[in-house]
């Protein structure tokens, strides 16, 4: 299993470019998570999916952020227009619905630098 | 916000002693998970105790819950310079589903 596998791994971009990043999740996990890691803040919930629907998005910051789910193998996160403040680095995390599959699998991260 | 807060931040300690990594939480939890992060890597899950559980084990790793004080405790025995990585603690909050809420983390450095 190759994992859960974020695009692309780093992105530098100026202040008020749109943003995207890409996770794909494990094969036949039909939970999704974006978070956001920061030294002042530390980890952070974004928002996340079951089964493609979107259950919890309070963590998103502002509406400069959206997410998408558009199937059970891809998943999108878009800042839009991004500000400096939005460096951080974004993990995508996914894991099984019930059946005792309380774990998450992290992807490597999208480090992002917003000048 | 946070959930777990975890003591202490750093820890540096020679290769072979033992490491003990403390980690509190506020409200009731349906489980309690223990997380690695190496440098520039993502998050690796190590271990998971649930709520009705007091102790369990994994290779060299040891947990502890105690939900009366609402903390937890992960012992890594015979440390190895490898182990050298931050540790996270998470919760699952009572009727929270899926979600988990993390600490911020523990530096441990192992020197060879």
């Amino acid at each position: 299993d190759a994992g859960v596998i974020q695009s692309p791994r780093h992105e530098v971009t100026e202040m008020g470019q749109e943003v995207t990043l890409r996770c794909k999740p494990i094969s036949g996990h039909n939970s999704l998570f974006w978070y956001r890691q920061t030294m002042m803040r530390g980890l952070e919930l974004l928002i996340y999916f079951n089964n493609n629907v979107p259950i919890d998005d309070s963590g998103m910051p502002e509406d400069r952020f959206s997410a998408k789910m558009p199937n059970a193998s891809f998943s999108t996160l878009k800042i839009q227009p991004s500000e400096p403040r939005d460096s951080a680095v974004y993990f995508c995390a996914s894991r099984t619905l019930g059946g005792g599959g309380e774990t998450q699998y992290f992807g490597p991260g999208t480090r992002l630098l917003v000048l | 916000s946070q959930q777990g807060e975890e003591d202490p931040q750093a820890l540096s300690i020679q290769e072979g002693e033992n490491a003990t990594m403390n980690c509190s939480y506020k409200t009731s939890i349906n489980n309690l998970q223990w997380y690695r992060q190496n440098s520039g890597r993502g998050l690796v899950h190590l271990i998971l105790i649930r709520s009705n559980e007091r102790e369990k084990h994994s290779g060299r790793l040891r947990v502890t819950l105690d939900t009366s004080k609402k903390s937890s405790s992960l012992l890594i025995t015979a440390s190895r310079a490898a182990d050298t990585a931050s540790y996270f603690c998470a919760t699952v909050q009572t009727g929270a589903n899926s979600k988990l809420t993390f600490g911020k983390g523990i530096t441990l450095s192992v020197r060879p």
